[in-house]
């Protein structure tokens, strides 16, 4: 099984470029999830989706969207890149709510100059 | 707004030795869930054990096991015979409300053969 799939695995970007980061879950799981990892800091939850067509806000949104127009896919879009976007990106799911495992991709290491 | 602290950057521990991570939380909820995830160097995040507030008993996973202090909020991590493969960072996380898991700024182990 895939799980959770995320691409690309790393990207530099030029500040003021904008970009997707692609997610793709195969275990038909309603929830999913992207999360920002700074050294020292965990994971931070950028938004989150609890189904097709609906997404909302987690602790750090500014400057990123998403959508959920499929059960499968979840992208994330960064618009104007800027240095502080520098990070690892993590995309997760999980088949019930908060008390079901995460299953995590592995991550894509974004660097904004 | 809840929280979770990680009080311990880095640990060490001797091949075959038991470690112990700490993990506190603060949340006004009655009815969560806490996880430790574990991020080896290849960036997979991994769930190494899971406990649900309302049981009295501490979870156990093989050589991990937990010791969950309700009252006082804290959910350390121990490991037993500790393995060269247990180094990693360590991540506490709680969830509460249906949808969000939040995380703590993790603890590097570092197994000494």
């Amino acid at each position: 099984n895939a799980g959770v799939t995320q691409t690309p695995k790393f990207r530099i970007l030029k500040i003021g470029q904008s970009m997707t980061l692609q997610c793709t879950q195969d275990m038909n799981h309603n929830y999913m999830y992207w999360y920002r990892q700074d050294p020292g800091m965990g994971l931070k939850l950028i938004y989150y989706s609890v189904g097709a067509g609906i997404t909302d806000k987690g602790e750090v949104p500014n400057g990123y969207n998403v959508s959920r127009s499929t059960t499968e896919d979840f992208p994330l879009r960064l618009e104007l890149a800027a240095p502080s976007q520098t990070s690892v990106y993590f995309c997760a799911s999980t088949r019930g709510g908060v008390n079901t495992e995460a299953f995590f991709g592995q991550g894509t290491r974004l660097t904004v100059v | 707004a809840q929280t979770v602290t990680q009080s311990q950057p880095e640990m060490s521990v001797q091949e075959a030795e038991t470690v112990t991570l700490s993990c506190t939380y603060d949340t006004s909820e009655s009815d969560y869930y806490l996880f430790w995830y574990k991020q080896p160097p290849s960036r997979q995040m991994i769930l190494v054990i899971r406990q649900e507030a309302y049981k009295q008993q501490n979870a156990t996973e093989n050589r991990f096991s937990v010791n969950f202090q309700k009252a006082a909020k804290s959910f350390s991590l121990k490991i037993s015979d500790s393995q060269l493969g247990d180094a990693a960072m360590y991540f506490c996380a709680y969830g509460a409300s249906y949808d969000k898991v939040i995380f703590g700024p993790g603890t590097s182990l570092s197994v000494i053969p």
